[in-house]
């Protein structure tokens, strides 16, 4: 069973509201990463972070900010949200996404319902 | 850009065969590539990976293969039973900064 914790697992709220999902893991990782997932889609990197007060935009863009103040916290924060933010959140950590070659450890997602 | 491609076709195939699942990548040369489970509602799980200068990985009843020539590494599970019913993903690292990339995903059925 991987150390990674997100919560909430599932969240439902209005338009507008501003909203903090978070992250933890314990197994010391240095790399985080944020991932959205549709419904039978693919998972498009987010945010990510390769150590505490480092991060980037990943790959798809996204209006969520993140943070990295602790290395085993890595919270994504929507300041308004709207029903396009609808989605599957996964959050993944790892010592090396590099040619280091080690695996992701994600942790069960946060179902995001924006009304 | 850099793209993974999965068959996003489910596969139905019965108890007992062999399921065998294509990922095609394209614009890079991946120096790894992983493979996930994921189940519905939950985040991936990782199971094998395997290396650019490796032709095949085994694990119990998993098989990778990796075709640099071909540019596509193939999943195998033998002897499948109705609990390996899940969606398998295939990951790499990119060549811009080794961002893990994922292709879609395959759904696999496995009839009892």
């Amino acid at each position: 069973e991987a150390d990674i914790y997100q919560t909430p697992r599932y969240l439902v709220i209005g338009t507008g509201k501003k909203i903090t999902l978070e992250c933890s893991q314990t197994m010391g990782h240095d790399k985080m990463y944020w991932y959205q997932q549709d419904p039978g889609m693919e998972l498009h990197l987010i945010h990510y972070s390769y150590g505490v007060n480092s991060t980037e935009k990943g790959d798809l863009s996204s209006e969520s900010t993140v943070s990295r103040i602790r290395t085993e916290h890595f919270p994504l924060t929507l300041e308004s949200a709207r029903p396009s933010h609808t989605s599957q959140y996964l959050c993944a950590s790892s010592e090396d996404l590099g040619t280091g070659g080690r695996e992701a450890f994600f942790g069960q997602g946060t179902r995001l319902t924006v009304v | 850009s850099q793209k993974i491609e999965q068959n996003s076709e489910a596969l139905n195939i019965q108890e007992g065969k062999t399921a065998t699942l294509t990922c095609n990548y394209t614009n890079y040369s991946p120096a790894y590539l992983q493979w996930y489970r994921q189940d519905p509602g939950r985040g991936p799980v990782f199971l094998l990976l395997i290396r650019e200068n490796e032709k095949e990985k085994r694990k119990e009843r998993l098989k990778v293969t990796f075709d640099t020539t071909l540019k596509q590494s193939l999943f195998h599970i033998t002897a499948s039973q109705p609990a390996d019913s899940a969606t398998y993903l295939c990951a790499s690292p990119n060549n811009q900064g080794g961002k893990l990339i994922f292709g879609q995903g395959t759904e696999l059925s496995v009839k009892p």
